[in-house]
């Protein structure tokens, strides 16, 4: 079955430097890998997709990695800010398929 | 464009007490999902739709639950009856159609089942 864990429940870090999250997934590559981020009380929302043949992708001071041989993904939050506090949750599919998700990683930015 | 509304935001009922969960896609998405999210689950899929067709019921713990999607606006996840274990918030989300397409997710409904 498919499984996808994020390694930390919780991190904290200082505001201006970069956060980096992980990501680890079991079985087979997935076809794609989103990143999604949840405040409090709300649902999460869309941040980035990242396709198993591609190794990067950014948007703006976000940065994700795929790393198939590692089964792994990287999230980065460079020059971090404590507006970026919150909940982080990776998601896989193998394709035309829903969503797995993982627990989430709670981050915290202190100022 | 309004997001995705879900109704009611709270919901406390007692044990064996019916709960009717309602949810309105983003208008021209064709999938709807069903999520529910517990501290030590996680996100869990319930079920999801296709052009208001049920696909996967997998996710459905029981027969207590059963969800419906009588057209493209609308959809209903119903507990019958609710017990304690049921406490959760549950998201609904919907989407294009296709693969990679991104979820877009209510802000749920905390269910609490005393």
């Amino acid at each position: 079955s498919q499984k996808i864990e994020q390694n930390s429940e919780a991190l904290n870090i200082q505001e201006g430097k970069t956060a980096t999250l992980t990501c680890n997934y079991t079985n087979y590559s997935p076809a794609y890998l989103q990143w999604y981020r949840q405040d409090p009380g709300r649902g999460p929302v869309f941040l980035l997709l990242i396709r198993e043949n591609e190794k990067e992708k950014r948007k703006e001071r976000l940065k994700v990695t795929f790393d198939t041989t590692l089964k792994q993904s990287l999230f980065h939050i460079t020059a971090s800010q404590p507006a970026d506090s919150a909940t982080y949750l990776c998601a896989r599919s193998p394709g035309n398929t829903p969503l797995v998700f993982g627990k989430g990683t709670r981050l915290s930015v202190i100022a | 464009d309004a997001g995705v509304i879900q109704s009611p935001r709270h919901e406390v009922t007692e044990m064996g007490q019916e709960v009717t969960l309602r949810c309105k896609p983003i208008s021209g998405h064709n999938s709807l999902f069903w999520y529910r999210q517990t501290m030590m689950r996680g996100l869990e899929l319930l079920i999801y739709f296709n052009n208001n067709v049920p696909i996967d019921d997998s996710g459905m713990p029981e027969d207590r639950f059963s969800a419906k999607m009588p057209n493209a606006s609308f959809s209903t996840l119903k507990i019958q009856p609710s017990e304690p274990r049921d406490s959760a918030v549950y998201f609904c989300a919907s989407s294009l159609q296709g693969e990679g397409s991104p979820l877009h997710f209510g802000n749920g409904t905390r269910l609490t089942v005393t």
